[in-house]
């Protein structure tokens, strides 16, 4: 089975400044895409950045990049530039190719400081 | 509609009452998914409807749970003799169709709180 760990419940970042979130899988398979979901106090779960394992170049979205590392199944958020909006529950999450749903982890709680 | 609407928001129930909540998918989407989202805890899968079949219901954690879908689109999720241990924020999603290698982004309702006293 596959599984998702988020080491980090809770981390804080000053506004302005980078921030990385750490998550691990653990899989046999080898098609397989990783995904970081945001969740504000809205309780709405939104997309922020999605990586397929195929793809050696990290994904990136605006201010959000990922470093994924495939042989060590590691998977980090980075936020630059953090904003008061980013403060949220981040979520990664694993999907097979083949598979219609999604496993997650337990989430890290960001704040950022004014 | 513009999102997946879901409803109740937040309910109130007693111990040993039968609960139902309800999702309304983005028009047109013909994947629908339930998961549960306990306190403190991450999103666990309860169930995946493609159209109004259900090809996975591996997550539901007891035969109290039950969930079905009609004419393609709305959803129920019903909990029967609700226990204290169901309190926890349900929520829906939808997807246009397909697999996760589809490129099809899931998109999630704001979840219903369901709160057992």
């Amino acid at each position: 089975a596959q599984t998702v760990t988020q080491s980090q419940p809770e981390m804080s970042v000053q506004e302005a400044e980078t921030v990385t979130l750490s998550c691990t899988y653990d899989t046999s398979e080898s098609d397989y895409y990783l995904f970081w979901y945001k969740q504000p106090p809205s309780r709405q779960m939104i997309l922020v950045i999605r990586q397929e394992a195929y793809k050696q170049q990290n994904a990136t979205e605006n201010r959000f990049s990922v470093n994924f590392q495939k042989a060590a199944k590691s998977f980090s958020l980075k936020i630059s530039d953090s904003q008061l909006g980013d403060a949220a529950m981040y979520f990664c999450a694993f999907g097979t190719g083949g598979s219609e749903k999604l496993v997650f982890g337990k989430g890290t709680k960001l704040t950022v400081n004014p | 509609g513009a999102g997946v609407s879901q409803s109740p928001s937040n309910k109130v129930t007693e111990k040993g009452k039968d609960v139902e909540l309800r999702c309304d998918p983005i028009s047109g989407h013909t994947a629908l998914y339930w998961y549960r989202q306990s306190l403190g805890q991450g999103l666990e899968f309860l169930i995946y409807f493609q159209g109004n079949s259900a090809p996975d219901k591996s997550g539901l954690p007891s035969d109290r749970f039950s969930a079905e879908r009609t004419g393609g689109s709305v959803s129920t999720l019903t909990i029967q003799r609700t226990q204290q241990e169901d309190s926890a924020v349900y929520l829906c999603a939808s997807r246009k169709r397909g697999v996760v290698s589809s490129g099809n982004t899931i998109y999630f309702g704001e979840g219903s709180w369901l709160t057992v006293v």
